[in-house]
């Protein structure tokens, strides 16, 4: 099945600092979405992308769908310890078939 | 009410035991999923029903049987499970099979002893 490659798979930042992340792929994605999951938690959606080259932000979060359809990032401004967590990329392809990345582990130092 | 409820959030039980995992939302939405999580590892998709319909079943072992009695309900039943099936357990939900808007439980933390 299509893979997707998450990088990177942890982070270690100081409070206040800004935070990138991304995933790529070998094969198109018609959709790209964001998740952050706490422990003892299910993933909460943080941002959905429909359109190649699309920028979206929710608050301190700006996420876009890669011009290729194939890669997507994530960044995180001046980051806050509320911001730990795992964070995922997933991306459904023409099937509606959705994959996960492998998953970013955010952890931020007061 | 945006909210996908899991009941049991823990569960112990042994191999040659019979357990159900239970999934609720009353959100309206048409398809609910089952998702295995292993530590440290993304949602591996289970379970995909649409409409009340399996529509989607990844090859999943038949110790695991999925149901849905109606559109707001979804269970897992367990039977004779494994050691290596211990994991957490997502629910998710979207408002139809085409929608990627997922919206997930706490999950149920499953032990096999």
């Amino acid at each position: 099945g299509q893979q997707l490659n998450q990088s990177p798979q942890s982070m270690f930042i100081q409070e206040g600092e800004d935070v990138s992340m991304n995933c790529t792929s070998s094969s198109i994605f018609n959709t790209w979405l964001w998740y952050k999951q706490e422990p003892g938690e299910g993933p909460v959606l943080l941002i959905a992308l429909y359109k190649a080259g699309e920028l979206t932000s929710n608050g301190r979060l700006t996420a876009q769908f890669g011009i290729t359809r194939k890669d997507s990032f994530l960044n995180i401004s001046a980051s806050i310890p509320s911001d730990v967590g795992i964070y995922f990329c997933a991306g459904q392809n023409n099937n509606n078939d959705m994959r996960f990345g492998a998953g970013t582990r955010l952890t931020v130092k007061p | 009410d945006t909210e996908v409820t899991q009941t049991p959030k823990h569960l112990v039980m042994g191999m040659t035991n019979k357990k159900s995992l239970k999934c609720e939302q009353h959100m309206g939405h048409r398809a609910m999923y089952w998702y295995k999580q292993k530590a440290k590892k993304p949602p591996e998709l289970m379970f995909v029903y649409s409409y009340e319909k399996l529509s989607i079943n990844e090859s999943v072992p038949s110790r695991f049987s999925p149901e849905c009695p109606n559109s707001s309900l979804l269970n897992l039943h367990l039977h004779a499970l494994q050691p290596e099936d211990s994991a957490l357990y997502l629910c998710a939900s979207t408002p139809n099979y085409m929608n990627t808007e997922a919206f997930f439980g706490q999950g149920t933390r499953l032990t096999v002893v």
